[in-house]
């Protein structure tokens, strides 16, 4: 199991730009989530989903979108690049909402 | 809606010695868990140990160990002889389980542990 994976590791972006976060699980994880850690701060929760074809707003939703087609992905967003969007973002999947949650690499964002 | 909170924003301890994090909770759910996981300086999210609400005994992983007390509504980590690999960012975290929002895992702002030789 390759467990879960985002890509890119790293991207530089300029304001106004869009861009799409990819995450993908291969443990048949129904919950997913994004969540962005700035410098010396805790997880807060952008979007979640809880299976195929459900999502819901985390805590700073604004300016990021997502959509759950399949189990195995859930991609995330940036409509349109700004500065405070700048982060490290990381995706996180678990089995139920009891379970262990299991989180990708991260993707550290910087935006001009 | 839930809360979390970690109160302590640094904590120091000696090699060897015990260490206890804090972590309170607010929740309307009639069942629920608590999560801590450690970041260390190389970013990654490393699961460290869970307990359940209706669970009767505290939760231990090896030198790790959760304190519940529901009554307090706390869920505190107790690092047992520490080692300078424990130096790291712990975070507590609570699923919502029941009504609105049913999946949201919210964590807490992190307590940066540092252990001293």
């Amino acid at each position: 199991n390759a467990g879960v994976t985002q890509t890119p590791k790293f991207q530089v972006l300029k304001t106004g730009q869009s861009m799409t976060l990819q995450c993908a699980q291969d443990m048949n994880h129904e919950y997913m989530s994004w969540y962005r850690q700035d410098p010396g701060m805790g997880l807060r929760l952008i979007h979640y989903s809880v299976g195929a074809g459900i999502t819901d707003q985390g805590e700073v939703p604004n300016g990021y979108n997502v959509s759950r087609s399949t189990t195995e992905d859930f991609p995330l967003r940036l409509l349109s690049a700004a500065p405070s969007q700048t982060s490290v973002y990381f995706c996180a999947s678990r089995k139920g909402a009891y379970n262990e949650q299991f989180f990708g690499p991260g993707t550290r964002l910087t935006v001009l | 809606a839930q809360k979390i909170t970690q109160t302590q924003p640094g904590m120091f301890v000696q090699e060897k010695e015990a260490v206890t994090l804090d972590c309170t909770y607010d929740t309307s759910d009639p069942s629920y868990g608590l999560f801590w996981y450690k970041q260390p300086s190389s970013g990654e999210m490393i699961f460290l140990i869970y307990q359940g609400s209706y669970d009767q005994q505290n939760a231990t992983e090896g030198r790790y160990s959760l304190n519940f007390q529901k009554a307090r509504k706390s869920a505190n980590l107790v690092i047992s002889a520490s080692q300078l690999g424990d130096s790291a960012m712990y975070f507590c975290a609570i699923p919502k389980t029941g009504g609105t929002s049913y999946g949201k895992l919210t964590f807490g702002q992190g307590t940066i542990l540092t252990v001293h030789p």
